[in-house]
């Protein structure tokens, strides 16, 4: 079982849709998670950072973190042709030294307009 | 704030050929993380510097090698190139610290492409 499986795509929805990203992980020493925008050939963006179960609002994203069910996801609500990109979530534990950033491999959406 | 910046964006080399790459980090991060990203793949972990050493490496083969240097900016250098080692290079920087706000950041990327 990899350390963190993402749903994999492609996503093709119509503008103003919701969209649900989500990943699972193994490791239960993660403690730190992360999603990323990347556009084509460009470097992720870092979009959402939280540290705790529970759900964190920025604007029309909703990251969501269920620790018991090592399951994270990404809300986009009225998602727009700009959010095509492909979003990768990430995770670490609470002690940098040892401890890489784990990065899943990425769902690529297509909002359509 | 400026973010992390990395030289050269573009790069054409052949085979067999030597190339360094260059990182800025963000100020006063100290950690330097290098990630390679072939096309329409996912992100695989290079290497891990922080406070001038390296701290953690990728599954890559020796001819990967970096280094931190005492401003916290880093060199990726790769010798004798390989078709396969055609990639967007990543670099990122973080605190270091370990502390809940600590995660990483991205540079821009370079495209490298061997012929």
């Amino acid at each position: 079982q990899k350390e963190v499986e993402q749903d994999p795509g492609p996503l093709s929805v119509p503008e103003g849709a919701i969209v649900s990203l989500n990943c699972t992980y193994s490791n239960s020493a993660f403690q730190y998670f992360m999603w990323y925008r990347q556009y084509s050939r460009k470097g992720p963006e870092l979009l959402m950072y939280t540290y705790s179960s529970g759900n964190k609002e920025d604007g029309r994203f909703t990251a969501q973190v269920d620790k018991s069910s090592k399951y994270i996801s990404l809300f986009i609500r009225d998602s727009q042709p700009s959010d095509s990109a492909t979003y990768l979530c990430a995770m670490r534990g609470l002690d940098n030294y040892g401890q890489n950033f784990v990065f899943g491999p990425g769902t690529r959406l297509s909002v359509l307009p | 704030e400026a973010g992390v910046t990395q030289s050269p964006t573009h790069l054409i080399k052949t085979r067999g050929q030597q190339v360094t790459l260059r990182c800025s980090p963000i100020s006063g991060h100290t950690s330097v993380y290098w990630y390679q990203q072939a096309l329409g793949l996912g992100l695989q972990f290079l290497l891990w510097y922080d406070e001038g050493e390296e701290r953690n490496r990728g599954n890559f083969p020796p001819r990967f090698s970096g280094r931190q240097f005492p401003n916290y900016s880093s060199e990726l250098n790769v010798n004798a190139l390989e078709l396969e080692d055609s990639a967007l290079y990543l670099c990122a920087s973080s605190l270091g610290t370990g502390g809940r706000t600590d995660t990483q950041y991205f540079g821009p990327g370079t495209r490298l492409t061997v012929l």
